[in-house]
């Protein structure tokens, strides 16, 4: 079954920055590509950006282009994303997810707040 | 980007009941559709991929279909723990985009 731990969420100012991180278990990782979606409180779901499996190509959603950064370690089965410049529309829970079709972490609560 | 239509918005069904929601695309994007169930407080979960198939141990109530640009989603029999919200979304093309949503709801 896959594993998905998302980490590093919390309460950010206005302006400030964020890494998440996301530790994938029980699959081949470095095989997939990986995403991340965000779903503010009571709204639906908007994918935020893509890395391939080998991390060549990246894809970003508008709304967060120039402003976050993905990026993924295969040999510590990892993806992380860096989050700068927030603002207070970005707060959300953010889900890690594997390939295309995806398959979902549980996901890490980013507030933007002063 | 393709823009995905999602309807009803929310739907009342009672227990046994059929319900469909449907998801139409802007452009022809194959069967590259997903369909996901989201119970409150709760990551989603991938029920029905490229457009048809049962994601393993997913019961089989749940179907789906269509090609091209028009994809429907099916619970035969409606269940109580089936209240959620579900949601479409294509892989075709970056941006991956999804549905608004369709909150199910029962009598």
């Amino acid at each position: 079954e896959v594993q998905l731990v998302e980490s590093g969420g919390g309460l950010v100012k206005p302006g400030g920055s964020l890494r998440l991180s996301c530790a994938a278990s029980a699959f081949s990782f470095s095989i997939y590509s990986m995403n991340w979606v965000r779903q503010a409180p009571g709204k639906g779901l908007e994918w935020v950006s893509s890395i391939s499996s080998a991390g060549t190509y990246k894809y970003y959603a508008d709304s967060v282009k120039g402003r976050f950064t993905i990026s993924r370690d295969n040999a510590k089965n990892s993806v992380y994303l860096q989050m700068n410049s927030l603002r207070a529309e970005d707060t959300a829970m953010y889900y890690c997810a594997r390939g295309g079709i995806l398959r979902w972490g549980q996901g890490t609560l980013v507030t933007v707040s002063s | 980007d393709i823009q995905m239509t999602q309807s009803p918005s929310s739907l009342s069904a009672s227990v046994g009941d059929r319900v469909t929601i449907t998801c139409q695309a802007s452009q022809d994007i194959r069967n590259a559709l997903n369909w996901y169930q989201q119970k409150p407080g709760k990551a989603p979960n991938l029920l029905i991929y490229d457009a048809s198939d049962l994601e393993t141990g997913v019961p089989s109530r749940f179907s789906g279909g269509g090609s091209g640009t028009d994809f429907t989603f099916t619970i035969n029999s409606v269940q109580p723990e089936d209240i959620a919200t579900y949601y479409c979304q294509q892989y075709d093309d970056f941006p991956y985009t999804f549905g608004q949503g369709t909150k199910l709801e029962i009598k």
